[in-house]
């Protein structure tokens, strides 16, 4: 079975601070993703890596920056957490291509920004 | 630009009575479907998923789809819900795998179902 395991299940940090989300999956994939999920909203695409080093933009990328120094290995972070960044975060891999192109989702991290 | 609605936002269904959840995309080319499970506190779970062939996809936990491509629709079915299946629902569609594409996944918003004894 697919494993993505992120590194807290929930979080409380303080307006301003530095703070890292990780995420690792153990199946040797090449794609792996961070969204936020809000209430309403569904799941938005904030940056995606399909490969080690290689980064791009999602849909809302705003505030956030990632970093992919290995392959299982994909962090998300908040420069400086605000209070609108409060959310729940989940992180996803995927193989790329044809019918194995199924992503792969952790149990999430919720973040409290106070 | 590909989107996904889920015109229901709330369900509510007796234990044993039939489920049916809806969702419609726009898309350009063929999609890829998927219907993810998410069960309160945890990650997304997939469901089912359609790439191509036979347009109804028998999942998990004895839920099925049917892709209907002249209506856009992929609607989630199970004959008979159990108080297990209480959770939210997400559908999402995806493109072929390309280097524009990358894999990535519109999704909509998600239907919450409750089930009542």
């Amino acid at each position: 079975d697919v494993k993505v395991t992120q590194s807290s299940r929930y979080l409380v940090k303080r307006t301003g601070e530095k703070v890292f989300l990780e995420c690792v999956q153990d199946m040797d994939h090449e794609n792996m993703f961070w969204y936020r999920q809000d209430p309403g909203l569904g799941l938005r695409l904030i940056y995606f890596s399909y490969d080690v080093k290689m980064k791009e933009k999602g849909d809302i990328p705003e505030g956030y920056s990632v970093s992919r120094e290995k392959k299982e290995r994909f962090s998300l972070i908040l420069e400086s957490a605000s209070t609108n960044q409060t959310s729940m975060y989940l992180c996803a891999s995927s193989f790329p291509g044809g019918a194995t192109d199924t992503q792969y989702f952790g149990p999430g991290t919720r973040l409290t920004v106070l | 630009a590909q989107s996904v609605t889920q015109p229901d936002i709330h369900i509510t269904v007796s234990e044993g009575a039939s489920l049916e959840l809806r969702c419609n995309y726009s898309y350009g080319a063929t999609p890829y479907l998927f219907w993810y499970v998410q069960s309160p506190g945890q990650g997304l779970q997939l469901l089912l998923k359609y790439f191509s062939g036979d347009t109804l996809v028998q999942g998990i936990k004895g839920f099925e789809a049917e892709f209907k491509r002249s209506q856009s629709s992929f609607n989630l079915r199970k004959p008979s819900v159990h108080w297990s299946d209480a959770a939210e629902y997400f559908c999402a569609v995806g493109a072929r795998y390309s280097t524009d594409s990358w894999g990535k996944l519109q999704f909509g918003a998600g239907t919450q179902v409750v089930v009542t004894p």
